[in-house]
């Protein structure tokens, strides 16, 4: 298994629902990452995640959660989004370091 | 100045066309350079992984690093209309925690 699974493709919440993202892959990476794309730019880190432990979050508002419940799980937890949250919400795995990632097709998400 | 510079183009060539796309940088501290191709509404997809200086093949893609000039390149031979995608490039460094940098992208359009 090669991939990066995403679910769901697309999503649609109000600015007071919660919902969450879910994340999954099989290749025994141990990095794991969610990336945030507006439309015609390149993807932005949110989050990195080493070993199942937060390493690095990008100064992301607390309105995103991130949760490793395992080495092949990634969710990420949305509660009072705004409008401007609306993007593509891309989940990466890697080996241990900085080598090419493998994406998953992204969660397109819908703020109104 | 950005970290990563790329021309977002659209770049537009006839079919069978050599297409050369083009990253420089200014950060000496990477040593990790990756393509990713990605079509409209998908997410990325690594074609081609570099580590340090030096030229790889894959099919007909060529990637070229030249870390004196802070340069590379991607070179895509016998161009397809199914090449037509945003291509962006990206960088890291052990130092920068898996972190990806990317370039803005660059819009090719592979004319039939």
């Amino acid at each position: 298994d090669t991939e990066v699974t995403q679910t769901p493709k697309h999503l649609v919440m109000g600015m007071t629902n919660k919902k969450s993202l879910k994340c999954e892959q099989h290749m025994g990476h141990r990095a794991m990452y969610w990336y945030k794309q507006k439309a015609k730019k390149p993807p932005e880190l949110m989050f990195v995640y080493s070993y199942e432990k937060l390493s690095i979050n990008e100064s992301v508002p607390s309105r995103f959660s991130p949760e490793c419940p395992n080495s092949s799980l990634l969710n990420l937890h949305l509660h009072a989004l705004q409008p401007e949250d609306s993007a593509l919400y891309l989940c990466a795995s890697s080996q241990d370091g900085p080598s090419g990632y493998t994406f998953g097709s992204g969660t397109r998400l819908t703020v109104v | 100045q950005k970290e990563v510079e790329q021309d977002p183009g659209p770049l537009s060539v006839p079919e069978g066309a050599i297409v050369s796309l083009n990253c420089t940088y200014s950060n000496s501290a990477f040593q990790y350079f990756m393509w990713y191709r990605q079509y409209s509404r998908k997410g990325p997809e690594l074609l081609m992984y570099t580590y340090s200086s030096g030229n790889k093949e894959d099919g007909r893609f060529t990637a070229q690093v030249d870390k004196s000039s802070k340069y590379i390149s991607l070179f895509i031979r016998d161009s397809q209309p199914s090449d037509s995608a945003t291509y962006l490039c990206a960088m890291s460094a052990r130092e920068y925690g898996n972190k990806l940098v990317f370039g803005a992208g660059t819009i090719l359009r592979v004319k039939s």
